[in-house]
């Protein structure tokens, strides 16, 4: 079945730090890949998504790119602010009749003035 | 405007007690989702509903019982609470299920019980 491998945090780094969350999947066809996030005390919101292969999706000067042949979508910033302190999660969201998103652990990150 | 909207934020009850937290989306979606987070934020699908049909029905106790009135309120009761039932419940909705639509989260009702 589909699933997502998300790495463990918690990731802890320094404001302007460069920050990557790896993620990687297992799916037949073609899914779609997302990344939402998690502020305190709040619900979940998506950041970015990719629908199909060598798509880049991008946001608030997060990045991620839809790598098949890696079966991966990683979360990069160039450079991290303390607000970015959050969980992040990857999820996956399959082809054909599967209607379930698939979700990652979630990866706490925290940034330090 | 509140997209998606969870009534109560905070909820403390004693075991042995049955309750209900509402949903309700004003996006003209199609899909809505109940999800439960444990405390180490993991995410546990529970039900989805695609305009008033149940189309998710996870493994989840039967004292759990999701309500679609119509498309855009999905309610969840709880029969008998259990200690282990104590988590953040969270809405969601979608313009359907299909796998482009991405979700949209209430903020949640924290669920205590003592």
């Amino acid at each position: 079945g589909n699933s997502v491998t998300q790495m463990e945090g918690p990731v802890t780094l320094s404001e302007e730090a460069f920050l990557t969350i790896n993620c990687t999947y297992t799916a037949t066809g073609y899914p779609s890949l997302f990344w939402y996030v998690q502020y305190p005390g709040e619900g979940l919101q998506l950041l970015l998504k990719a629908t199909k292969a060598d798509d880049k999706g991008s946001n608030k000067g997060f990045e991620a790119t839809y790598r098949k042949e890696t079966t991966s979508f990683h979360l990069e910033k160039g450079s991290v602010q303390v607000s970015d302190s959050a969980v992040y999660f990857c999820a996956l969201k399959g082809a054909g009749n599967n209607r379930k998103l698939i979700w990652g652990l979630g990866t706490s990150l925290a940034v330090n003035p | 405007d509140t997209a998606v909207s969870q009534t109560p934020k905070y909820l403390v009850t004693q075991m042995g007690n049955d309750k209900s937290i509402k949903c309700e989306q004003n996006l003209g979606h199609d899909t809505m989702y109940w999800y439960k987070q444990d405390s180490k934020k993991f995410l546990k699908i529970m039900f989805s509903y695609n305009n008033k049909e149940l189309i998710i029905n996870e493994t989840v106790p039967n004292r759990f019982s999701p309500k679609s009135p119509d498309k855009a309120h999905l309610n969840l009761h709880i029969n008998s609470l259990e200690l282990g039932d104590s988590a953040v419940y969270f809405c969601a909705s979608s313009q359907d299920s299909t796998r482009n639509q991405p979700q949209h989260f209430g903020d949640g009702t924290r669920l205590s019980i003592l």
